[in-house]
């Protein structure tokens, strides 16, 4: 079956790196995603990664993709107050014509001034 | 292009009533998901429509449905809330094919 986990909180100080992991169950995951969530809004997709690649970025955002322990993180770069939000961490499983994407809990960070 | 809107953002609803929620997605997507947030279960995955058909479902109980119109515009339907149908739906709407969803900004359903 699928399931996706991430830690519930994390708190760090502007300026700071932020690193938010996930670990993901399901070895036929095909894609990879972060997704941010602010207070009151919908999901807002950040990136993806393809489960054949290590790592991909984007502006301040890295993505590591660990396949062999099935980890992924998002690390965000000169964290920023804006950035306070939720994020989910997401696999897109596919199989007997059927597919879905399995989201995290999500993982609240916290950014101090 | 305009993003994916849903209607009412907001819905107070009693217990034994039936609701409607709407989803508008982005234009020349076909495909429109529907999910439910709620504090304990988190997101979790209610259906997919493509073309009109339900392609894909998740784990929800038959009281739970949607349709989706030829113009991509779908709507889910809850008969019979109950408490524990209070929740965040939001819908995603993706082209056939692709690995991006976008999604709307939710519906707020309070169940009374």
């Amino acid at each position: 079956g699928e399931d996706v986990e991430q830690s519930l909180f994390l708190s760090v100080r502007e300026g700071d790196s932020s690193v938010i992991n996930c670990t993901y169950t399901d070895s036929s995951s095909t894609y990879l995603y972060w997704y941010k969530q602010e207070p009151g809004a919908g999901l807002q997709l950040l990136t993806y990664i393809f489960s054949n690649m290590d790592m991909k970025q984007d502006q301040r955002l890295t993505v590591l993709l660990n396949k062999k322990d099935k980890h992924l993180s998002l690390r965000i770069a000169d964290t920023q107050t804006g950035d306070s939000a939720i994020y989910f961490c997401a696999e897109w499983v596919s199989g007997a014509g059927s597919y879905q994407l399995t989201f995290g809990k999500g993982t609240k960070l916290s950014v101090i001034p | 292009k305009a993003g994916v809107t849903q209607t009412p953002r907001y819905l107070i609803k009693t217990r034994g009533q039936q609701v409607t929620l709407s989803c508008s997605p982005i234009s020349g997507h076909r495909s429109v998901s529907w999910y439910q947030q709620t504090p304990g279960q988190g997101l979790q995955f209610l259906f997919e429509y493509f073309s009109e058909t339900q392609r894909n479902k998740g784990n929800f109980p038959g009281r739970f449905s949607g349709r989706q119109f030829s113009n991509s515009r779908s709507e889910m339907n809850v008969s019979t809330l109950e408490l524990g149908d209070s929740a965040l739906y939001l819908c995603a709407s993706t082209e056939d094919s692709a690995y991006e969803q976008y999604f709307g900004p939710g519906t707020r359903l309070t169940v009374t």
